[in-house]
């Protein structure tokens, strides 16, 4: 069955760094999405990204974030200056289609920890 | 922000017995609910979904009900199994579908 893997599974950065998380959506998917989840809160939503745009962010996604899909497989966020508050687990997901109920499928998350 | 939101965060059942979560709303724009499942160290599973056109969806062990004007949804799981324990999370899309609001969870555990 097809899956949305993600790399690393834990990543630990001094407050400052650059950080990039990578993501390999299922392949026929054209749909990618970043959420986070801070540790006892909600799963958030970050940002959706089709044909090479970002259809939509949220306030979170601010100028210390950036998305990018650099070949045919991967889908990475970029945290460029990583602050404490950036500590949660990070969750790609993908989907076939947009609108209405698109199932996204999620990836297993890469925890971050920002020192 | 509690556009979505789960008011019990654990819920304790009997194997074989129905389990039932519940979720509530405020955005009237939500066209789209979504229940995912969730285990330690893994991302959200999709289980089911329903369009607000709809009032119940079916499939096998779960349904889902939505009570539209009381901006009211809930999973029905029967029977429970013990490899239902997870956290569960509800979720709602508007018709554009770009992105999911998520419940804060409820953790089902079902005792065999």
């Amino acid at each position: 069955e097809p899956e949305v893997t993600q790399t690393p599974s834990h990543q630990v950065t001094q407050m400052g760094q650059e950080v990039i998380l990578r993501c390999v959506p299922i392949s026929n998917h054209l749909y990618f999405y970043w959420y986070r989840q801070i540790l006892g809160q909600k799963v958030e939503f970050l940002v959706s990204f089709y044909n090479n745009e970002i259809s939509e962010k949220s306030e979170i996604f601010d100028d210390q974030f950036s998305v990018e899909r650099p070949d045919g497989s991967n889908f990475t966020l970029k945290i460029r200056s990583t602050k404490l508050e950036d500590s949660a687990m990070y969750f790609c997901a993908s989907s076939g289609t947009s609108g209405g109920a698109n199932e996204q499928f999620f990836g297993p998350g890469t925890r971050l920890t920002v020192l | 922000d509690q556009q979505v939101k789960q008011n019990s965060p654990s819920l304790s059942v009997q194997e074989g017995r129905i389990s039932i979560l519940n979720c509530d709303y405020t955005n009237s724009m939500f066209d789209y609910f979504l229940w995912y499942k969730k285990y330690p160290a893994e991302g959200p599973t999709f289980l089911i979904s329903i369009s607000s056109i709809k009032d119940k969806n079916e499939d096998g062990r779960f349904t889902v009900f939505l009570n539209k004007s009381a901006k009211h949804l809930s999973l029905h799981i029967v029977p429970s199994q013990p490899g239902d324990s997870a956290v569960y999370f509800c979720a709602a899309s508007d018709n554009a579908g770009n992105m999911l609001t998520f419940g804060g969870g409820t953790r089902l555990m079902v005792k065999p």
